[in-house]
């Protein structure tokens, strides 16, 4: 068990609907990060947050977006669902601000999207 | 085009066998990570290398950082079933980005 908990661990649902996928980082980890895990495209970076502020993006889609919240849990939101949307989405957390801290990665959300 | 290509994709080994997987870069990283994921789970940390030329032993796993930081390997001595997964490697990039190659699934059969 990593400490980084995943909701929900599945989902289906349809073209151009949207869902949010949440993620609770480790107690004390400030950082939370997103990946989205496809057959095609391996671990892809999404985007970065720090203590509630953005830090880093990677290749996150427009119709994307996340934030962190307060108490540092943190939301990916997916709208205008596409089929190529469907992928594994890991959450990761991390107590440092760069990479020079190990990163715990949830077990993920499976989103399938018909 | 992966910025981390690794090798090979996809290695299927009996049990007791030794192996290599390599990540490969054409750039340079400060520092390059491996990762051992099993199915329905996250990817979990095997090894941080920082140093070009570094090696690092865990268990029967070494990992070696070349010494350009360019690329890495992973030998696995007397591999078992307990090994099978997805290894990946990962590099810091651009800042905060950690890049991770395509992985290599090893299935190590009894």
């Amino acid at each position: 068990d990593s400490g980084v908990t995943q909701t929900p661990k599945h989902l289906i649902t349809a073209t151009g609907q949207r869902v949010t996928l949440r993620c609770s980082p480790r107690s004390g980890d400030l950082s939370v990060y997103w990946y989205q895990q496809s057959l095609d495209q391996g671990l892809q970076f999404l985007i970065q947050y720090y203590n509630g502020e953005e830090r880093a993006k990677g290749n996150i889609l427009e119709r994307f977006s996340a934030q962190q919240f307060p108490d540092l849990h943190s939301e990916l939101n997916l709208s205008s669902l596409e089929l190529g949307d469907s992928a594994l989405y890991f959450c990761a957390s991390s107590l440092s601000v760069d990479l020079t801290g190990e990163l715990f990665f949830g077990e993920g959300s499976r989103l399938t999207v018909l | 085009t992966q910025l981390l290509e690794q090798s090979p994709q996809f290695l299927s080994i009996q049990e007791g066998e030794n192996l290599t997987v390599y990540c490969n870069s054409s750039s340079v990283f400060s520092s390059l990570q491996w990762y051992r994921q099993e199915p329905g789970e996250g990817p979990v940390l095997l090894v941080t290398v920082v140093t070009g030329g570094e090696v690092k032993k865990l268990k029967r796993l070494t990992f070696q950082f070349g010494d350009a930081r360019k690329d890495s390997s992973l030998h696995i001595t007397a591999a078992q079933p307990g090994d099978t997964g997805l290894y990946l490697c990962a590099g810091g990039w651009d800042g905060n980005k950690l890049v991770f190659g395509a992985g290599t699934i090893l299935r190590v059969k009894s």
